[in-house]
Formats: C-alpha cells, sequence, structure tokens
C-alpha cells in the first residue's frame, strides 16, 4: 500500500524557521496538503495543492515540492505554532493516504 | 459557512457494528464539487482515511476497512452515514467527518470518540 513518510519530530527555536518533510513515490505526480492538529482539537487545513495557502492561514507557513519529497516550512516560529503536522496525497487508484505526523516542538 | 457535525453512540461492543451521521449544514450535501469524507485517529495516534462518498453514491474506501465499511448519504436530511462492522478495540479511535474538495480535507467537524469495549 502507498505510504507517506514523515520525521516523528521536529524541534526548532521561537523565531527560527521549521522544515517538515513528507516522502512518496507518488508525490512528483499527486498534489500535497498539509494539516496542523493541536491537542483535542480536528486538523486544520494550512496547505493544499503542495504550495496554496488557505485564507486566513498565517504568510508565515509555505510549502514546495521536489522530486519525491514534498516540505512544509513555517518561518520566524512561534510558540502557537507547536502541534502534530500531516501531509497527505493519493495515489493512483483514489485512495487518500496521511504521513503518519510529525511532532513540531518550539 | 459550511460545518460538519457528527453523532452517534459513543460505546460500542465488540463484534458489533459502528453507526455515525455527520450533519452538513451551511451548503447542500448534493452541491458540485463537494465529496464527503470519514477520517479516524486512534487515541495518541496519526489520522487514517476511511473512505468517502459523492452526492451521486460513488464510494471509495481504505483498501485494509474496505470489507467493514459502508459510506452512504442522504440528501433529503443533508447528512451522510458510516457503518463500519465487526469491530474490535483496534477500531476505539476520534471519528472526524469532512469535505474533500480540490483544496484538501477542509472543513473538518469537530471529531467524536467511539470506544469499542464490552
Amino acid at each position: 500500500s502507498y505510504e507517506l513518510k514523515q520525521p516523528p519530530s521536529v524541534s526548532v527555536s521561537p523565531g527560527q524557521t521549521a522544515r517538515i518533510s513528507c516522502s512518496g513515490d507518488e508525490l512528483p505526480k499527486r498534489y500535497a496538503y498539509w494539516y496542523q492538529q493541536k491537542p483535542g482539537q480536528a486538523p486544520v487545513l494550512v496547505i493544499y495543492q503542495a504550495s496554496e495557502r488557505p485564507s486566513g492561514i498565517s504568510e508565515r507557513f509555505s510549502g514546495s515540492s521536489s522530486g519525491t519529497t514534498v516540505t512544509l516550512t513555517i518561518s520566524r516560529v512561534q510558540a502557537e505554532d507547536e502541534a502534530d503536522y500531516y501531509c497527505q496525497s493519493a495515489d493512483s487508484s483514489g485512495t487518500w493516504v496521511f504521513g503518519g505526523g510529525t511532532k513540531l516542538t518550539v | 459557512q459550511l460545518q460538519l457535525q457528527e453523532s452517534g453512540p459513543g460505546l460500542v461492543k465488540p463484534s458489533e457494528t459502528l453507526s455515525l451521521t455527520c450533519t452538513v449544514s451551511g451548503v447542500s450535501i448534493s452541491s458540485s464539487p463537494y465529496y464527503w469524507a470519514w477520517i479516524r485517529q486512534p487515541p495518541g495516534k496519526g489520522l487514517e482515511w476511511i473512505g468517502t462518498i459523492y452526492y451521486r453514491g460513488t464510494t471509495y474506501y481504505n483498501p485494509s476497512l474496505k470489507t467493514r465499511v459502508t459510506i452512504s448519504i442522504d440528501t433529503s436530511k443533508n447528512h451522510f452515514s458510516l457503518r463500519l462492522s465487526s469491530v474490535t478495540a483496534a477500531d476505539t479511535a476520534v471519528y472526524f467527518c469532512a469535505t474533500l474538495g480540490s483544496g484538501g480535507f477542509d472543513p473538518w467537524g469537530q471529531g467524536t470518540l467511539v470506544t469499542v469495549s464490552a
């Protein structure tokens, strides 16, 4: 089955830049999406179609892709950015897949 | 404003069928181009896509759950439903419903915890 791989954890200091990677064989052909989830809350979409930012999401969040890896970048990290982050994409059969999640510690 | 709300029993016995409903407000569930999805999250673990339905009834299921899952839609009540049969403790999770469009899963319901226990 198709898998998306993320690092379990990333740690940064306030004001620094956090980068969270997600790798998968289908990513060169499929859009990637990123979600932020804080404890006890539903996930929130922060990046769609690899690099687009929904309205209401801070411009500090950006997405990029290169080959089989997509990256979520959070600039000028703040304490409020501490959360779990999940990448998500699809395979050729219409199956949607989430990465295992990355815990961002600020 | 599009909003979703899950409802259903919070406790299900092993081997029985889990049934949840997601009520949609702010838009007609039969509006294109939306798809409607169920996603779950076991305690302390990551997200798992369960399945997706289009208002015309086309469904897509996670292969690992396909034999036990049924997602249906009721346009007259503006809601869609999840049934998961033969549940075990491994099905204990927070179950979310969400809208699937070209921009990913957005928005999500608040989620509902379902515990499988005798």
